[in-house]
């Protein structure tokens, strides 16, 4: 079944540690992207790749970083992981328009 | 600057009410203007690309349309499980090719 998966659904851990968001997609998209979004707030954009070797930062600072070694893998890292990370993270990927995008059901992150 | 205001924020409707949610945006140039719908916990699901003005698509009871400036989401006889947060969000001319702007949407609740 064509899907995008992202484990954990929700994580809770102490500052300084390092962690990785896992996001996998079926479906054989190019564009994969990473989204922070806070309680009712807008989703912003911190990592977008256009295909396997290729990453780019989106307009939202982050301390996080990506990689793309597989078409279907978008894994998200944190080396040490502060309470100003805590946040909502979303996946989603795309085939040839952008703006259609299909999502993942996201992990909530807790940095305590 | 470049940027999404959807209102309003909050919009309760009786079972059957019909009503209209709105997306004003100010770019440089529209690309195309989406809608999407997210269930609490949820991530975004994609509803509609409209990409010029004059443009209209319809799904259901939702019926997206765009003007030069703004897109209205009009819902017709909602039901209860209509209830949920539609995003609006634009690609623009000239933005990185990943990056959508996203609204911060309007909550809609449908009781019965």
């Amino acid at each position: 079944e064509a899907d995008i998966y992202q484990t954990p659904r929700y994580l809770v851990i102490g500052t300084g540690k390092k962690i990785t968001l896992e996001c996998s997609q079926t479906m054989g998209h190019d564009k994969m992207y990473w989204y922070q979004q806070d309680p009712g707030m807008e989703l912003h954009l911190i990592h977008y790749s256009y295909g396997v070797n290729s990453t780019e930062k989106g307009d939202l600072s982050s301390e996080s970083t990506v990689s793309r070694i597989r078409t279907e893998h978008f894994p998200l890292t944190l080396e040490s992981a502060r309470p100003s990370h805590t946040s909502q993270y979303l996946c989603a990927s795309s085939q040839v328009i952008v703006g259609e995008q299909f999502f993942g059901p996201g992990t909530r992150l807790t940095v305590l | 600057e470049d940027q999404v205001t959807q209102s309003p924020e909050a919009l309760r409707l009786q079972e059957g009410e019909s009503s209209s949610l709105n997306c004003s945006y100010t770019v440089s140039g529209l690309r195309g203007l989406f809608w999407y719908r997210q269930d609490p916990g949820k991530g975004p699901e994609f509803l509609f690309t409209l990409y010029s003005a004059g443009e209209e698509k319809e799904k259901e009871r939702l019926k997206a349309t765009l003007t030069k400036k703004e897109s209205f989401l009009h819902i017709t006889a909602p039901k209860p499980e209509d209830s949920a947060t539609y995003l609006c969000a634009v690609q623009y001319y000239g933005g990185s090719q990943g990056n959508l702007i996203f609204g911060k949407g309007t909550k809609l609740s449908v009781k019965p």
